[in-house]
């Protein structure tokens, strides 16, 4: 299989805690992103990549989140200092800047529950 | 700002009626638009997209969407649901050009009645 995967598919941790999620886009995609998704609502932009560079950032990305594409491959996500608030399906997708289309294609998730 | 706005939460349908979920999109120039599905457990997955062109298009799993600008729309219909097309549908706005990130709207649950 060739799609956008997610490491780990569900994660339990306390209040408090760091957590750091993966993302492996597809294998010739140079644009990563990733997006939260809470119960009842549509994604939410949260920061892109263009190869290992960040190039954008939401708002709701606080300080507690940092992202990083070291070398235009992988992607990893991490939480410092969970809260409860943070609970919420957090996705990755890829796709290949050409011809401006910028169809992407999204991984199956990783679903974070803050106890 | 782009906005996408699907005005029903949730909508159901006996199998083999049709189907119409509606999209309204808000964007200074014209949009990439997209439609995907969700299933439980799953991620995201493209059904059809529109940059420009012919303003029906056809997409997987026999769906198909007309772009409307004047009404700001981007509706997606099948002729006939089947109980496998029970998920949920998302719209999705996105820039032109140099695109970026994908604006998506809050979602329509879809039920399927047998």
């Amino acid at each position: 299989d060739t799609g956008v995967s997610q490491d780990p598919r569900h994660k339990i941790t306390k209040r408090g805690q760091n957590v750091t999620f993966r993302c492996d886009p597809i294998s010739e995609h140079n644009r990563l992103y990733w997006y939260r998704q809470t119960l009842g609502q549509g994604p939410e932009f949260l920061t892109y990549f263009q190869n290992e560079a960040q190039l954008e950032k939401s708002r709701l990305l606080s300080d507690r989140f940092s992202a990083e594409r070291p070398k235009g491959s992988f992607s990893t996500l991490e939480i410092q200092r969970t809260e409860q608030g943070d609970s919420a399906m957090y996705l990755c997708a890829s796709s290949l800047r050409a011809g401006g289309t910028n169809e992407q294609f999204f991984g199956p998730g990783t679903r974070l529950t803050v106890l | 700002a782009q906005s996408v706005t699907q005005p029903d939460i949730h909508i159901t349908v006996s199998e083999g009626a049709s189907l119409e979920l509606r999209c309204n999109y808000s964007y200074g120039a014209t949009p990439y638009l997209f439609w995907y599905v969700q299933s439980p457990g799953q991620g995201l997955q493209l059904l059809l997209k529109y940059f420009s062109g012919d303003t029906l298009v056809q997409g997987i799993k026999g769906f198909e969407a007309e772009f409307k600008r004047s009404q700001s729309s981007f509706n997606l219909r099948k002729p006939s649901v089947h109980w496998s097309d029970a998920a949920e549908y998302f719209c999705a706005v996105g820039p032109s050009g140099s695109a970026r990130q994908l604006t998506f709207g809050s979602g329509t649950q879809l039920t399927v009645l047998p």
